[in-house]
């Protein structure tokens, strides 16, 4: 059980690049959500899902696509690149049904700097 | 909109004294209040939650109140060891999909 996984772990890229940041989880858990960390500013919510083939916007969604076709995958995808994207990107996830405890699962993060 | 209060933004006490974190909500309706710990590089995980209806939660060393009425809740954590060095979050639920929505977080530090 390997729980949420990201890829990858580090990527530089360009202003303009356009990249796709994975996120897969193995519990089977209906609700996943993409973060980025900011130092100061705690844990934005940028996407969310509820289940295959639903999504929502968070926070701060501006910048950012998501699609959810398979209940494993949320990828996250940096449409053109800009400097204010660098960041600490987290995966989390979580079942639907939870006895009125919402606790989140975090993936290892992927730390993204554009320059 | 809806955001979440957390003070003190960092924290440093004597290793075995005890610390406090308190946090401030702004929607009624929020029903559930995690706290999570990230040591450096690592991944947030939770410590720590309470429900609405519970004012008070202890797990060995830390433990959480939730005042409703005021709309706070606060982290205590006794007998500080290093170990306990990190930054610690609180966060609330919102919306009918029970989404987090984060304080800004506290940096513990525990000085020997």
């Amino acid at each position: 059980n390997a729980g949420v996984t990201q890829t990858p772990k580090f990527q530089v890229l360009k202003t303009g690049q356009s990249m796709t940041l994975q996120c897969a989880q193995d519990m089977n858990h209906e609700y996943m959500s993409w973060y980025r960390q900011d130092p100061g500013m705690g844990l934005r919510l940028i996407h969310y899902s509820v289940g295959a083939g639903i999504t929502d916007q968070g926070e701060v969604p501006n910048g950012y696509n998501v699609s959810r076709s398979t209940t494993e995958d949320f990828p996250l995808r940096l449409l053109s690149a800009a400097p204010s994207q660098t960041s600490v990107y987290f995966c989390a996830s979580r079942p639907r049904l939870s006895g009125g405890r919402y606790e989140q699962y975090f993936g290892p993060g992927t730390r993204l700097t554009v320059t | 909109g809806e955001n979440v209060e957390q003070h003190p933004s960092t924290l440093s006490v004597q290793e075995g004294d005890s610390a406090v974190i308190k946090c401030t909500y702004s929607d009624s309706a929020s029903n559930y209040f995690p706290w999570y710990k990230q040591e450096l590089g690592k991944r947030p995980q939770l410590i720590i939650d309470i429900r609405s209806n519970v004012g008070e939660k202890k797990d060995q060393r830390i433990a959480v109140t939730l005042n409703k009425t005021a709309k706070h809740f606060s982290l205590h954590i006794t007998e500080t060891q290093p170990e306990d060095s990190a930054v610690y979050f609180c966060a609330a639920t919102r919306g009918s999909n029970y989404q987090l929505i984060w304080g800004a977080g506290t940096k513990l530090i525990i000085k020997p």
